[in-house]
C-alpha cells in the first residue's frame, strides 16, 4: 500500500513562531487531506488538497502532486494550535478499496 | 449541517459486557468509516461502507467486533464481549466522493471514548 511520512515527529514552538511541517509520499495520489487533532480529542479537517495551494486564515498548505509531497505552514503560531497534525492520502482512481492512509502525525507544542 | 453525530461519547464498561456505539453521518454523504485510535497503535481504519454495503473489513480485529449500517443515515460499531484491550477512542466519520475516483473529504465526528474494566 502506499506509504505516508511526517516529518518531524515532534516540534516545540515558543507563541509567535512560524513552522512548516512535511508529508512525503509514495505514490501519486488523488485525495490529501490534512487534520488537527487538539488535546480534546477532537480531529479537524484542515485542508482538502490533492494539489495546489490553500490559505485558511495562519495556516496554508501546499501539494505538489508531481514530487510526492505536501507541506503545511503555520504562521504566528498560537497555544491553541497546539495538537497533532495528520496527513491522509489515497490513491483514489479504480482501485477497488481505495481510502485514505494516514501517517503517523506530527506533535506540536506551542508554548506560551 | 450538524456534522457527524456520535454516541455515547464516553462508555464505562465491565468485562463481558456488551458495547454498542451509534455514528449518525453527514447527510447526502455516500461513505462512512470508523476508526479506533490508541497510544500504542494510533489511527487505525476498523471498516468502512459505502452507500450502506460494507467495502473492506479487515481493520475489525476479530469476530468479537461487528459493523452494521442499516440505512444511510445510521451506522453501529458493537462489541461482545468487550475485553480491557478494546479500550479506546472510537471515531466515526463520513465523506462523499470529490470529482475523481476517490472517497472525498473526511469529517470526523467527536470520538466515543470507550474504557473496558
Amino acid at each position: 500500500g502506499i506509504q505516508v511520512e511526517q516529518s518531524p515527529p515532534d516540534l516545540i514552538l515558543q507563541e509567535g513562531a512560524n513552522s512548516t511541517l512535511r508529508c512525503n509520499f509514495s505514490d501519486s495520489v488523488n485525495n490529501l487531506q490534512w487534520f488537527h487533532q487538539n488535546p480534546w480529542g477532537q480531529l479537524i479537517n484542515l485542508f482538502y488538497i490533492p494539489s495546489g495551494t490553500k490559505q485558511n486564515g495562519r495556516l496554508s498548505a501546499t501539494t505538489v502532486a508531481t514530487e510526492r509531497y505536501s507541506l503545511l505552514y503555520i504562521s504566528s503560531s498560537q497555544t491553541t494550535d497546539s495538537g497533532v497534525y495528520f496527513c491522509a492520502v489515497e490513491r483514489g482512481g479504480e482501485t477497488s478499496g481505495s481510502r485514505l492512509t494516514f501517517g503517523e502525525g506530527t506533535q506540536l507544542t506551542v508554548n506560551p | 449541517d450538524a456534522g457527524v453525530i456520535q454516541s455515547p461519547r464516553h462508555e464505562v464498561t465491565e468485562m463481558g459486557q456488551e458495547v454498542t456505539l451509534r455514528c449518525k453521518p453527514i447527510s447526502g454523504h455516500d461513505y462512512l468509516f470508523w476508526y479506533r485510535q490508541t497510544m500504542m497503535r494510533g489511527l487505525e481504519l476498523l471498516i468502512y461502507f459505502n452507500n450502506n454495503v460494507p467495502i473492506d473489513d479487515s481493520g475489525m480485529p476479530e469476530d468479537r467486533f461487528s459493523a452494521k449500517m442499516p440505512n444511510a443515515s445510521f451506522s453501529t460499531l458493537k462489541i461482545q464481549p468487550s475485553e480491557p484491550r478494546d479500550s479506546a477512542v472510537y471515531f466515526c466519520a463520513s465523506s462523499s466522493p470529490s470529482g475523481g475516483w476517490n472517497t472525498g473529504e473526511l469529517f470526523f465526528g467527536e470520538g466515543s471514548r470507550l474504557t473496558v474494566l
